[in-house]
């Protein structure tokens, strides 16, 4: 079965301050693709990175960065300096042939 | 930059009433989704769509729904006797192709259901 785990339920920061959010997922596929999306509180969500099972190498993307570890089945996402409108719920995602199973969130607030 | 449209934006019903939720999906795209995000939870996949029939769906997709395209660029869920527990916002998503593609999302529809 395809299981997405996001065990922080909310992590608050000051401005400027680093955050890890910690994504665990769990699948029989060899070919599989994860996902980070943003939901601000406006309620959209916004696509913010893909990656394939078969592509470990870390990206970066302005503040942005993504540690994917086969090994341990873990796809983490650091915002570095973070900012007031990095405040969101950010969402971990498994595709599974075209089925996204979703992680249950994790609360991000960054006060000035 | 194309993206993927719904209406409304807000839908307010009483109990019992049918509705319908519109999305305009990404015009080269074949494959359609619909999500559902009950308050403060996470999204859950209801139902994928091509070549007009269902793909996959989930247990929450019962009898009560159903989805339509009924022309060349909506692609329609429908509610057909509203329950409470309906009460979410519905995402639309669309994609080229299944599997390997990125799934953009619309805005979403908050449905209320009182």
């Amino acid at each position: 079965a395809q299981k997405v785990t996001q065990a922080q339920t909310e992590i608050s920061v000051v401005e400027k301050e680093d955050v890890t959010l910690d994504c665990v997922y769990e699948t029989r596929d060899t070919t599989y693709y994860l996902f980070w999306y943003k939901q601000p509180p406006s309620g959209e969500l916004v696509f913010l990175i893909r990656r394939n099972s078969f592509d470990e190498q870390n990206e970066i993307s302005g503040r942005y960065s993504w540690n994917f570890q086969k090994s341990t089945s873990s796809f983490n996402f650091t915002i570095t300096a973070s900012q007031v409108v990095d405040s969101a719920v950010y969402f971990c995602a498994l595709d599974s042939w075209g089925k996204l199973q979703f992680g249950a969130g994790t609360q991000v607030v960054v006060t000035p | 930059e194309p993206e993927v449209t719904q209406t409304p934006s807000h839908q307010v019903t009483q109990m019992g009433q049918e509705v319908i939720l519109r999305c305009v999906p990404i015009s080269n795209h074949l494959y359609f989704y619909w999500y559902r995000q009950i308050l403060g939870q996470k999204v859950e996949f209801l139902v994928s769509f091509y070549n007009n029939e269902i793909s996959e769906k989930s247990e929450i997709f019962d009898d009560q729904f159903s989805v339509e395209r009924p022309d060349g660029s909506n692609f329609t869920l429908k509610i057909r006797s509203t329950k409470l527990e309906d009460s979410a916002m519905y995402f639309c998503a669309s994609t080229v192709t299944k599997g390997t593609d990125t799934q953009y999302f619309g805005p979403g529809t908050r449905l209320t259901v009182l």
